[in-house]
């Protein structure tokens, strides 16, 4: 099976900061990565895919990168509606999700 | 507009069955790849089960010989048969539509619906 995990596991930012987190694979996933944002009580929605593909309606803020087992996700400039937890997932091999980050106000 | 609505939740003894359904609605269940994905409760994301367009099944080693994903094309519904539940199957249950090029990709979510398994 092949394991994600995303650093940091908390992160603590302030609005206007630029914010990034890391996916790592046990395995190469070649691009096959996507990222999703959870807000409590909520279900997943989807924001990037194949690495670095924006998901129709999403702001360019987010953007992500990377391919083989290392993988960034980045959101330019916090906004206050972005404090959730994110997750990435990959879909090369059946489907793993990290643990999850979650962006707290700093 | 799509739409997903999950139902079928609820609270049950261990080793006991529960179906949970998914009704679509904007677009096909046959024609995409649909997925259950599940959340315990305050832990991260797990994909459980995959049904192709064409049929084909798939489940996490978590679940493998325990559920069963299936679709009923009439009424445009998804379904995940739990068999033998345990402590651990506690989580809310999303289903998921994959997205067109790419179907092991999630591009829209239903509300998801608790399960309680007691031991």
């Amino acid at each position: 099976d092949i394991q994600m995990t995303q650093s940091p596991s908390t992160l603590s930012a302030s609005v206007g900061d630029r914010v990034t987190i890391t996916c790592r694979a046990s395995q190469r996933v070649n691009s096959w990565l996507a990222w999703y944002q959870q807000k409590p009580g909520k279900a997943p929605k989807l924001l990037i895919y194949r690495a670095s593909s924006l998901e129709s309606g999403v702001p360019s803020r987010f953007s992500g990168s990377g391919s083989g087992t290392e993988f960034t996700f980045t959101i330019s400039s916090l906004q206050p509606d972005d404090f959730a937890t994110y997750y990435c997932q990959q879909y090369n091999d059946y489907s793993t999700f990290g643990q999850g980050t979650k962006v707290e106000i700093k | 507009e799509v739409q997903l609505v999950e139902s079928g939740g609820g609270l049950i003894q261990s080793g006991g069955s529960l179906r949970l359904s998914c009704a679509a609605s904007g677009f096909i269940v046959s024609s995409n790849y649909m997925s259950w994905v599940r959340q315990a409760p305050g832990k991260g994301l797990e994909w459980v089960s995959i049904i192709y367009g064409g049929g084909g099944t798939y489940y996490a080693d978590s679940v493998k010989g325990r559920f069963t994903i299936s679709r009923d094309n009439s009424k445009n519904t998804l379904h995940l048969q739990m068999n033998s539940l345990r402590a651990e199957d506690t989580a809310v249950y999303y289903c998921a539509r994959g997205r067109t090029d790419s179907g092991w990709v999630f591009d829209y979510w239903g509300q998801g619906t608790l399960v309680t398994v007691s031991s």
